[in-house]
């Protein structure tokens, strides 16, 4: 089965503060993401990657930066925590095989900023 | 712009009664459409995906029908279990990428 992790379920910041968020994946995934969920929104796209070392920004990248040094692991990084950036973050990886779109999501990290 | 909606917040369903959840879409261009459902405390799970070049595909006890001319999709679960109380969300991804657009879920309570 494929496996998602995140290094936190729930985590409090400070305004100000840099967080990092990892994301790892045991499945060999060329693909990992990052979204943002809030209620009414659904989820929205933050950052991507297709590869190591290789990023492209989602639908709200602002504020928010990434990391892929390695094929496994993610990371999500607030530079600067904002309120505004309280939320549940999730994960993702899929494989860039073909017809291979589901993405396999974390179980999420809810994020406090205060 | 490209958007993905669902019409109803939240569904009340009586066990053993059939669900249906609708989704509309705009973007014409979008090639593959996935429904995932998302219980409490955990991150989305896959449910059933179809592409657009068909227009019903069929699970274990789920339907994802697909109306290309209205720009609709629709999930059925058959025979509602208190198991499928969840929030449910509709995503679409163009032919080329990977890249998903949600829509904002809908709340499944089922009605023992």
């Amino acid at each position: 089965d494929v496996k998602v992790t995140q290094s936190s379920r729930y985590l409090v910041k400070r305004t100000g503060e840099k967080v990092f968020l990892e994301c790892v994946q045991d499945m060999d995934h060329e693909n990992m993401f990052w979204y943002r969920q809030d209620p009414g929104l659904g989820l929205r796209l933050i950052y991507f990657s297709y590869d190591v070392k290789m990023k492209e920004k989602g639908d709200i990248p602002e504020g928010y930066s990434v990391s892929r040094e390695k094929k496994e692991r993610f990371s999500l990084i607030l530079e600067s925590a904002s309120t505004n950036q309280t939320s549940m973050y999730l994960c993702a990886s899929s494989s860039s095989g073909q017809g291979a779109d589901e993405q396999y999501f974390g179980p999420g990290t809810r994020l406090t900023v205060t | 712009g490209e958007s993905v909606g669902l019409h109803l917040p939240t569904l009340s369903v009586q066990e053993g009664d059939n669900s249906i959840i609708n989704c509309a879409y705009s973007n014409s261009a979008s090639d593959y459409f996935i429904w995932y459902k998302q219980e409490s405390g955990k991150g989305p799970q896959f449910i059933i995906d179809i592409r657009s070049n068909m227009d019903k595909r069929q699970g274990q006890r789920v339907t994802v029908l697909l109306n290309k001319t209205v720009k609709h999709l629709s999930l059925q679960i058959a025979a509602t279990q208190p198991g499928d109380s969840a929030v449910y969300f509709c995503a679409e991804a163009k032919a080329a990428g990977n890249k998903l657009t949600f829509g904002g879920g809908t709340r499944v309570l089922v009605k023992p």
